[in-house]
């Protein structure tokens, strides 16, 4: 089975450019989780969806950061514009269900801000 | 609310030494606990969990036993290998109907095992 896909793997902009990354969860997982890591921070959670539904995005930092999931295979995290500070490594994680406590992360996208 | 502390690193070690990473927690219910491991240039995976207090969670030949008397999760290993280089996670999930599992993270202790 395929784990959890997130695109691009790299990504290097200008500030004051919009960002989009994407996740492809597992197939058949109902829950979707975006994550941000920094040295500073650790990982911190930004928002996370079930059965596509917005649950909590209170750890969104600002109006700049969305998030997307239009179905349930595909989910995007956009910023705009972006900063310096929104440099970091972002994941996106699944679960079978809400009912359960595992999360399954992708590889996550390196975001530099320039 | 909920809140995981682990030992800061990085800890270096010989290989085949013993590894003990620290891990206490607060919660205000009854939690899973996990251990995450993060290679380089990878993302998270679950190394092992404990669901109940006096639980064990084994994997790969690393352990970790939830102590409820003393809120912890302390990840062993007897053993260590160079493969086993990496950052380790000590993370929390509590909550109940659904919706509601979320994880709680520590902030990662960096392991690095020399030859």
């Amino acid at each position: 089975d395929a784990g959890v896909i997130q695109s691009p793997r790299h990504e290097v902009t200008e500030m004051g450019q919009e960002v989009t990354l994407r996740c492809k969860p597992i197939s058949g997982h109902n829950s979707l989780f975006w994550y941000r890591q920094t040295m500073m921070r650790g990982l911190e959670l930004l928002i996370y969806f079930n059965n596509n539904v917005p649950i909590d995005d209170s750890g969104m930092p600002e109006d700049r950061f969305s998030a997307k999931m239009p179905n349930a295979s595909f989910s995007t995290l956009k910023i705009q514009p972006s900063e310096p500070r929104d440099s970091a490594v972002y994941f996106c994680a699944s679960r079978p269900d809400p009912g359960t406590d595992t999360q399954y992360f992708g590889p996550g996208t390196r975001l530099t801000v320039l | 609310g909920n809140s995981v502390t682990q030992m800061e690193g990085p800890v270096t070690l010989s290989e085949e030494a013993f590894l003990t990473i620290n891990c206490t927690y607060t919660a205000t219910g009854y939690p899973s606990l996990f251990w995450y491991v993060q290679y380089p240039g990878e993302g998270l995976q679950l190394l092992l969990k404990a669901t109940k207090a006096d639980d064990k969670g084994s994997n790969k030949g690393f352990e970790a036993t939830y102590r409820k008397e003393t809120t912890s999760f302390h990840l062993e290993k007897g053993s260590v290998q160079v493969s086993d280089s990496a950052v380790y996670f000590c993370a929390l999930s509590e909550g109940s109907g659904a919706g509601s599992y979320q994880l709680t993270f520590g902030k990662g202790t960096k392991l690095s095992v020399i030859p």
